[in-house]
């Protein structure tokens, strides 16, 4: 079983729809990362939390350490949103373990 | 500022060949990794460097070994290509432990 299993995996929605994306961990944890992967390959860090709710223009990212869950919601999806949306975590100590990531697809 | 810059962006080896892979970034960060990222895996850690001078295992560290030149500088070395290691590489940094990351623009290598 993965450590980290992210929902679904694929996901194509219109543009200016509400968009959530799950994540779920087994390990116990001291934060947890959103990342952003877009079809040119780069990779940017969206968040890192380890409780409560962060929110950076249209995004949102929440954390239930006592589940183990953690969701990451963008409001008024755009096009320009289509990525790869990767959740990983950090067990207590200096590594990270990445989930497979979401594929959001924005149609226009 | 550059961030982390890699070198080179793409790469084509013969198996059996050797080459290494270039990281460096500028924000002082303390701790460096390199991962690879395969098509339907997500990424997954070779090895880091939590600060100047030590290096440790992450969980594919077969086949490459690491040199952490100096603080900005983090290298990767593939001493004898496998096609199984074609894949894409990102380098890293972080300030320290648990702290963001910041990723490179990776390097794509094909093995044949």
């Amino acid at each position: 079983k993965n450590e980290v299993e992210q929902s679904p995996q694929n996901l194509t929605a219109q543009e200016g729809e509400f968009i959530t994306i799950n994540c779920s961990y087994s390990v116990g944890i001291s934060a947890l990362h959103w990342l952003q992967q877009h079809p040119g390959g780069g990779i940017v860090s969206l968040f890192m939390l380890s409780s409560g709710k962060k929110k950076h223009g249209r995004l949102i990212a929440t954390i239930n350490i006592q589940e183990k869950h953690s969701s990451l919601h963008i409001t008024a999806s755009h096009p320009r949103d289509s990525a790869v949306y990767i959740c990983a975590v950090r067990p207590r100590d200096d590594k990270i373990i990445f989930g497979k990531g979401t594929r959001l697809h924005i149609l226009p | 500022n550059a961030g982390v810059t890699q070198t080179p962006k793409f790469q084509v080896l013969k198996t059996g060949q050797s080459m290494t892979l270039q990281c460096a970034q500028d924000m002082n960060h303390n701790s460096m990794y390199w991962y690879r990222q395969d098509p339907g895996m997500g990424l997954r850690l070779i090895y880091y460097s939590a600060s100047e001078g030590t290096t440790d295992k992450g969980e594919v560290p077969n086949g490459y070994n690491v040199s952490r030149l100096n603080k900005r500088e983090f290298s990767l070395r593939l001493e004898s290509a496998a096609p199984s290691q074609t894949s894409v590489y990102f380098c890293a940094s972080s300030l320290s432990g648990p702290n963001e990351q910041f990723f490179g623009p990776g390097t794509r290598l094909t093995v044949l």
